[in-house]
């Protein structure tokens, strides 16, 4: 199958910095990419939908200004978290999928990022 | 919203058959039925899918009931391995269509 590889793998910050995570299509084109969040004992929480070369399509709620996601080429989707506060604290995991033709969503390992 | 409805959890003896139930009774003609499955700490995990017919795979089997209003996810010799949650979904199929997650079940394959 498809790997989608995440770096860090986990990150601690300080309250007010900025994080960012990369994901990344290893063997293929992901013409889509879909960011989650989720937090303990709960399930994931689809935050939002990007499309390389176009803006991101955030779901209710999302507040994107706050998580900037860049999807600048066909392997790769950023998450950035801004002024990360430690409510923020979380599992964040991205997804990919290759475009017409393609069934499933193949997804990375996950960051779990820690704002102290 | 999520528009599957599952059991929280569920246990089962290692080598024998786990069937995971999971009922979508608003699903309509042109979504499919998914399964995925997460294992602590990890990213979800692709296990099948199918529309209307069963399907098998190495992995498992997904029996989809006539009226396409619940279906079941069957590992047919459950190892220790197969213990996390699994999530039901339904979607429209093509590319660029979201996952919407809910709450999954739990299961837990027993020595």
């Amino acid at each position: 199958g498809a790997v989608v590889s995440q770096h860090p793998s986990w990150v601690i910050c300080k309250s007010g910095t900025s994080v960012k995570i990369e994901c990344r299509s290893l063997d293929f084109q992901a013409t889509t990419m879909f960011w989650y969040r989720q937090f303990p004992k709960q399930s994931l929480m689809l935050m939002a939908t990007s499309n390389e070369g176009s803006k991101a399509t955030y779901e209710q709620g999302v507040e994107k200004d706050k998580f900037l996601i860049n999807h600048a080429s066909l392997t790769l989707s950023t998450l950035t978290v801004t002024s990360a506060h430690p409510e923020d604290s979380s599992f964040y995991i991205c997804s990919a999928e290759g475009g017409r033709g393609w069934d499933e969503q193949y997804f990375g390992p996950g960051t779990r990022l820690t704002v102290t | 919203d999520a528009k599957t409805t599952q059991p929280p959890s569920m246990d089962c003896a290692e080598g024998r058959a786990a069937n995971l139930p999971c009922n979508h009774s608003t699903i309509s003609g042109n979504e499919y039925v998914y399964w995925y499955r997460q294992i602590h700490s990890q990213g979800p995990q692709y296990i099948i899918h199918g529309l209307k017919n069963n399907e098998t795979n190495e992995m498992a089997s997904l029996i989809i009931t006539e009226d396409r209003k619940s279906s079941t996810l069957i590992l047919p010799h459950a190892t220790l391995r197969d213990t996390a949650v699994y999530y039901c979904i339904v979607r429209v199929d093509g590319s660029s269509y979201k996952l919407i997650f809910g709450s999954g079940t739990r299961l837990l394959v027993r020595p």
